[in-house]
């Protein structure tokens, strides 16, 4: 079974701050990493994917890798109320796994304050 | 572009009823998907179809679930009979194939939300 596993929050933060998502997976052969966003009773939005170690950063948000430890994360820079929302991690699954298969955490819950 | 189309939005049905959710993908992608998430989870994929054959159903209760795609464009889903624990929202899911390379994104549907009484 491969587990992604998040801390589920909820996690609070005031406008204007550094929101931080961490997502763990168990599948060392994993190669690819998403985030989603989803808002309260609607589908998931895909954010940000990342494939290498390292920082990716679009816009407000980075996300970071580090394969050796099996650990993505997300930073929300200058968090808006807006961005509150459920953020889900998810992996695609390495050899072994359906191609194109997806396997998310429970997510964490995100609230930024005004 | 057109989204992911689902339908129904809402459906409340009584437990060993039958219900059948239908799911339009974006024109042109392959690959389409069928989640299941329960309050409070993650989704969890159910079936995947490349074109109308199934990829990967390993996570579907075949005993009362089944899909089908039969040309490879729409797909329905149907539970006989439902059981309490399906309550959820079932999530559609469609990705595109270019250069016989499945691309990484998968565009969700609304879902349909059931709950079985």
């Amino acid at each position: 079974q491969k587990e992604v596993e998040q801390n589920s929050g909820p996690l609070s933060v005031p406008e204007g701050a550094i929101a931080s998502l961490n997502c763990t997976y168990s599948d060392r052969g994993s190669q690819s990493f998403f985030w989603y966003r989803q808002y309260s009773g609607k589908s998931p939005e895909l954010i940000m994917f990342i494939y290498s170690n390292g920082d990716k950063e679009d816009g407000r948000f980075t996300a970071q890798l580090n394969k050796a430890s099996q650990y993505v994360s997300l930073l929300i820079r200058d968090s808006q109320p807006s961005d509150s929302a459920t953020y889900l991690c998810a992996v695609r699954g390495g050899r072994g796994s359906t191609l194109g298969r997806l396997y998310f955490g429970r997510g964490t819950q995100l609230t930024v304050w005004p | 572009e057109a989204g992911v189309a689902q339908s129904p939005r809402y459906k409340i049905i009584e437990k060993r009823q039958s219900v059948a959710f239908w799911c339009n993908p974006i024109s042109g992608h392959a690959t389409l998907y069928w989640y299941q998430q329960i309050l409070g989870q993650g989704p969890k994929l159910l079936i995947q179809f490349q074109n109308n054959g199934v990829v990967d159903d390993s996570q579907l209760p075949k005993d009362r679930f089944s899909a089908e795609r039969l040309k490879g464009v729409d797909s329905t889903l149907k539970i006989q009979p439902a059981k309490l624990e399906d309550s959820a929202v079932y999530l559609c899911a469609s990705s595109l194939v270019r250069d016989r390379v499945m691309q990484e994104t998968q565009y969700f549907g609304p879902g349909t939300r059931l709950l079985v009484l």
